[in-house]
């Protein structure tokens, strides 16, 4: 089975602080994406990365970077975390061409994140 | 903009069907999909159809795509309270090297027994 681990379930940080949210996958996929999920928002891609050292802005990149320095490990960083940026966060790989029946995206099971 | 939209919140019977609704953006969109979140979960995939597809059907799902008026629904029959979870269509869009899925808002599924 895929499994996409994300190394936090629950943090809580103060406004200003430097978050790092880490995600490992373990089937060798190329794509990585984060996403941001908000009650009736839904989900918002932050940012994705097609191959190491590779990444592209998302939606809504603003106040995050990301770092893909081995294939099977994508983060997220919010440089000076604010209190907007509360929030479940969400990993997901996949392999090949995302939104191909080989590009299903494998999720984790979320990161929340609450900036007091 | 790259919205996919769907209502919030459904509330069915056990046994009854339920339709989840989803209208998106993007015609040229090549596969379009259907999600599940269970509670404290992430996302599992349910079904996808391909745009050249009318409809698919998987056991009790069914999805019905209309391309002309860009809407796509879930039809779950014999609802179960199993099936209780936030439904989340998408879609695909290019994103350069590789795809992107613009997820709708999800759509909270409560079935009572």
């Amino acid at each position: 089975d895929v499994k996409v681990t994300q190394s936090s379930r629950y943090l809580v940080k103060r406004t200003g602080e430097k978050v790092f949210l880490e995600c490992v996958q373990d089937m060798d996929h190329e794509n990585m994406f984060w996403y941001r999920q908000d009650p009736g928002l839904g989900l918002r891609l932050i940012y994705f990365s097609y191959d190491v050292k590779m990444k592209e802005k998302g939606d809504i990149p603003e106040g995050y970077s990301v770092s893909r320095e081995k294939k099977e490990r994508f983060s997220l960083i919010l440089e000076s975390a604010s209190t907007n940026q509360t929030s479940m966060y969400l990993c997901a790989s996949s392999f090949g061409l995302a939104g191909g029946p080989s590009g299903e995206l494998f999720f984790g099971e979320g990161s929340r994140l609450t900036v007091l | 903009g790259e919205d996919v939209e769907q209502s919030l919140f459904l509330s069915v019977r056990e046994g009854d069907s339920s339709v989840i609704n989803c209208t998106y953006t993007d015609s040229s969109s090549t596969y379009l999909y259907w999600y599940k979140q269970e509670p404290g979960a992430g996302l599992q995939l349910l079904t996808y159809i391909f745009s050249n597809m009318d409809m698919k059907q998987d056991q009790r799902l069914t999805v019905l795509l209309n391309k002309k008026d860009k809407h796509l629904s879930l039809r779950i029959a014999d609802t179960q309270t199993g099936d209780s979870a936030i439904y989340f269509c998408a879609e695909s869009m290019s994103g350069g090297a590789t795809n992107k899925l613009i997820f709708g808002t999800g759509t909270l599924l409560a079935v009572q027994p």
